[in-house]
């Protein structure tokens, strides 16, 4: 079975540290890895996007990497601020075949809490 | 266009009633996605259209739920009999294609069901 899982669920740390979050998927076989923000009861916002060609991604303080053969993606945050405080869900589009057809399969998230 | 957009936003239901939610895609995009999540969860693939075509369902999609995409265009999905375990955010996405920069999915900001 295709799956995602994201490590820590829940991380709380002081403002201005770098923090890494981690994601780990079931099948190398994908075609690319998405890194979403959610905030309490809204709907999602797409942070990054690796095609399963690419390495990285980087926009502003974020910076997102995948090895596909060890099926790892993690996402990484500079200088973290309070405004960065939010669930941070990984989603793998993985390639069809088995019992993952053509949607998103999104790991169970991380809980991000940035401390002033 | 200003991206996904669901209705309602929120909706307080008693159980045994059909509920109804609707979903305007971003209008170049030719696939959408209704997804489920619960509290502390990711998000849950229901269903997928391309074009008018529901071409997936998830078995957590039951007799119950029936979703349509009349030509093309915005979507409903419909809930007979809501029961409390219906009680979760649904979240609608669209996207265009699966490869290449543009190709991530979007989503809505989701419609809150909560079944008394």
């Amino acid at each position: 079975k295709q799956e995602v899982t994201q490590i820590p669920a829940a991380l709380s740390v002081p403002e201005g540290e770098n923090l890494v979050l981690n994601c780990s998927f079931t099948d190398s076989a994908i075609y690319n890895l998405q890194w979403f923000r959610q905030d309490p009861g809204k709907g999602l916002t797409s942070l990054l996007l690796i095609q399963s060609s690419q390495r990285e991604q980087t926009s502003g303080r974020l910076n997102a990497s995948l090895d596909k053969s060890s099926g790892r993606s993690t996402l990484y945050i500079a200088a973290s601020q309070p405004g960065d405080s939010a669930t941070y869900l990984c989603a793998v589009l993985f390639i069809p075949g088995g019992n993952a057809g053509n949607m998103l399969t999104f790991g169970g998230g991380t809980r991000l809490m940035v401390k002033p | 266009d200003t991206g996904v957009s669901q209705n309602p936003r929120h909706k307080i239901t008693k159980r045994g009633q059909n509920v109804t939610f609707r979903c305007d895609p971003i209008s170049e995009h030719n696939r959408l996605y209704w997804y489920r999540q619960t509290l502390g969860q990711g998000p849950e693939f229901l269903t997928y259209f391309q074009n008018e075509a529901q071409l997936e369902k998830s078995r957590l999609l039951s007799d119950r739920f029936s979703a349509e995409r009349p030509k093309g265009s915005f979507s409903t999905l419909e809930i007979q009999r809501t029961e409390q375990g219906d009680s979760a955010m649904y979240l609608c996405a669209s996207s265009f294609g699966l490869v290449g920069p543009n190709y991530g999915y979007t989503f809505g900001s989701g419609t809150r069901l909560t079944v008394v």
